[in-house]
């Protein structure tokens, strides 16, 4: 079956403490990319990836990193979390032959910060 | 710059009524756009997408949208609304800037369905 995958899918932590959010995708996609989702701010691009060794930042990207060592795996690392990285984080991918293809997304890792 | 407005964080309806979801883009170039819904605990998927090809486009669950390039408008649309129907709606543009695969979302639409 044709998916993203995510875990964890909830993680509590304090400050500070740096985490993994990993990100997998069976589908041969280029393109990767790592999402926040706040409560009336909709979805918001932190970084994208478009193929191995090469990602970009998105629209907020403090306080977060990305790697993409291999096509499947893009793993969203916070090396030092804060409270207001407490959000729903999800993962996504699609191929880059045209502007039209299909994004799918992962089921989502909901992150408080204590 | 691309973005899109969805007009209405919240909307309710009764079951059985039309449903209609407003989103409206800024692009200075040819959109691509899309609809994805997210249920409850879930991730988004999609529902469908505009790929210039016809300007109604047909998507799952008996929703459709059409592109209307005169008021740069891309509502969401679906004759009898659904108890099932009851989720948070986003409407996104592909953006042209950069990455191909960058999508700009809307801050999202919660339709309930009132029995």
């Amino acid at each position: 079956e044709a998916q993203v995958t995510q875990n964890p899918r909830y993680l509590i932590t304090v400050t500070g403490k740096k985490l993994t959010v990993t990100c997998s995708q069976n589908m041969n996609h280029e393109y990767m990319s790592w999402y926040r989702q706040d409560p009336g701010l909709g979805l918001r691009q932190i970084y994208y990836s478009m193929n191995v060794e090469v990602t970009d930042k998105g629209d907020v990207p403090e306080g977060y990193k990305v790697s993409r060592k291999e096509k499947r795996n893009f793993p969203l690392i916070l090396e030092s979390p804060s409270p207001n990285q407490t959000s729903l984080y999800f993962c996504a991918s699609s191929l880059l032959l045209a502007r039209t293809d299909t994004q799918y997304f992962g089921p989502g890792t909901r992150l408080t910060v204590l | 710059a691309q973005s899109v407005t969805q007009l209405g964080s919240h909307v309710s309806v009764s079951e059985g009524a039309l449903v209609l979801l407003r989103c409206n883009y800024s692009s200075s170039v040819p959109p691509y756009l899309f609809w994805y819904v997210q249920y409850p605990n879930q991730g988004l998927q999609l529902l469908l997408k505009y790929t210039s090809a016809a300007t109604l486009v047909k998507g799952i669950n008996g929703f459709e949208a059409e592109f209307k390039k005169s008021e740069t408008s891309f509502h969401l649309t679906k004759p009898s609304a659904h108890m099932s129907d009851a989720a948070e709606y986003f409407c996104a543009v592909r953006s042209s800037m950069g990455s191909q695969g960058n999508l700009i979302f809307g801050k999202g639409t919660k339709l309930s369905v009132k029995p």
